[in-house]
């Protein structure tokens, strides 16, 4: 079955540039879309069809994909910015959907 | 304004079967394809299945497939998932969700727990 991996973890102090991956062999025919958990709370969509930014959503999140991989970059992140973020997309067919393993952001 | 509320989660022996249900409101959820996402106690998000807006086409993850089964109701507004065969790495949160790749919409999430 399909898989998207991403770091377990990743750690940067305040006002920082964060950047989390997501590799999978369909990413490039295929969107990433990434989305922010808060513990505790349902999923936030940060970014949609690799690099847009829904209504609301910070201008210190953006999203980039080349190949097969896809890069979710918080520029400036604020401790605010802490939890864990999810890559999200299709296998090649398109119908089949996942999530990445997730990446938990730390800012201390 | 759009409301996703899932039931149905409970407790449940290994083996048995149990049905969730979603009920939709405040959209046209006849136009909308949606899905089922799970997650684990203290672990990640899993896509579970999805069925388009007509009930046409079904998809699942290779954990559930044969096992669960994705439905919905248009005259009801609600979405179900009918979940067979149940093993110990199912429990989990069960979110019901629109829109997850544009404007994506999640239910509050129904805790299904397998164990003896």
């Amino acid at each position: 079955s399909y898989e998207l991996t991403q770091p377990p973890s990743v750690s940067v102090s305040p006002g920082q540039t964060a950047r989390i991956t997501c590799s999978g062999d369909a990413l490039p025919k295929k969107y990433a879309y990434w989305y922010q958990q808060k513990s505790g709370q349902a999923p936030v969509l940060v970014i949609y069809e690799d690099n847009k930014r829904p209504s609301g959503i910070p201008e210190r999140f953006s999203g980039s994909s080349s190949g097969t991989k896809a890069t979710l970059t918080i520029s400036g992140a604020p401790e605010a910015d802490e939890g864990d973020y999810y890559c999200f997309s299709t296998d090649s067919s398109g119908n089949h959907w996942v999530f990445g393993g997730g990446t938990k952001l730390t800012v201390l | 304004q759009v409301q996703l509320v899932e039931s149905g989660g409970g407790v449940v022996q290994p083996g048995r079967s149990l049905r969730l249900s979603c009920a939709a409101s405040g959209f046209t959820f006849s136009d909308y394809g949606v899905h089922w996402v799970r997650q684990a106690p203290g672990k990640g998000l899993e896509w579970v299945a999805v069925i388009s807006y007509d009930g046409s086409d079904k998809y699942y993850a290779d954990s559930v497939k044969g096992r669960f089964t994705i439905s919905r109701d248009n005259s009801k507004n609600t979405l179900y998932l009918q979940m067979d065969s149940l093993k110990a790495e199912d429990t989990a949160v069960y979110y019901c969700a629109k829109g997850l790749a544009t404007n994506p919409y999640w239910g509050q999430g129904t805790l299904v727990t397998v164990s003896s």
